[in-house]
């Protein structure tokens, strides 16, 4: 069975200083992995998608990076907003199937 | 683009009632799922779909039941609550996957329902 980890499970910054959100995997045959932000009460927001055959992907500040043979994933978060306080989701997507396999999330709060 | 749309959004129940959760997705996946997030515990898969008249159990299906008669609904069953599935649910939704790289299988989400069970 596959297990999702996200280290740490809360983060506190300073507005300005760059955010790295680990995600870890057991099983590295998965067919890609997706990040997600949830800010409180809400739905979650798909930030990037990494298939299995790519290293990485951005989107404006955000960059997210795929080491599938180490079962690894960092979401980096440039220039930290207030704006970005919010938990964050990393999920799996195993090989021949379509269940989602999620993390339990990072927690980030950016101090102004 | 409406996307995933569950409702309602709030809800509470007596233990023993039953209700149904809505989930209407307009993008033509193929692919449609119900978790709960419940503290500590993260999303944890309930039912699943591949296609109108195709269901499966996911992790955590017992006390719910799902069907699937068009492509764009998929509406959640609670037959009989009970205090333990006090829980928000979330409703997603993507294509399936054709291979590596054929189909972006990237996964979209409703807002949620918070359900209370007392």
């Amino acid at each position: 069975k596959q297990e999702v980890t996200q280290i740490p499970a809360a983060l506190s910054v300073p507005e300005g200083e760059n955010l790295v959100l680990n995600c870890s995997f057991t099983d590295s045959a998965i067919y890609n992995l997706q990040w997600f932000r949830q800010d409180p009460g809400k739905g979650l927001t798909s930030l990037l998608l990494i298939q299995s055959s790519q290293r990485e992907q951005t989107s404006g500040r955000l960059n997210a990076s795929l080491d599938k043979s180490s079962g690894r994933s960092t979401l980096y978060i440039a220039a930290s907003q207030p704006g970005d306080s919010a938990t964050y989701l990393c999920a799996v997507r195993p090989g021949g199937d379509y269940k989602l396999s999620f993390g339990a999330g990072t927690t980030v709060t950016v101090r102004a | 683009n409406a996307g995933v749309t569950q409702t309602p959004k709030f809800q509470v129940l007596k233990t023993g009632q039953s209700m149904t959760l809505q989930c209407a997705q307009d993008m033509n996946h193929e692919y449609m799922s119900w978790y709960r997030q419940d503290p500590g515990m993260g999303l944890r898969l309930i039912h699943y779909s591949v296609g109108a008249g195709i269901t499966d159990q996911g992790e955590v299906p017992n006390g719910y039941n799902v069907s699937r008669s068009t492509t764009e609904d998929f509406p959640l069953r609670l037959l009989s609550a009970a205090p333990s599935q006090t829980s928000v649910y979330f409703c997603a939704s993507s294509y399936l996957s054709l291979g590596q790289g054929l189909m972006n299988t990237e996964a979209f989400f409703g807002q949620g329902t918070r359900l209370t069970v007392v």
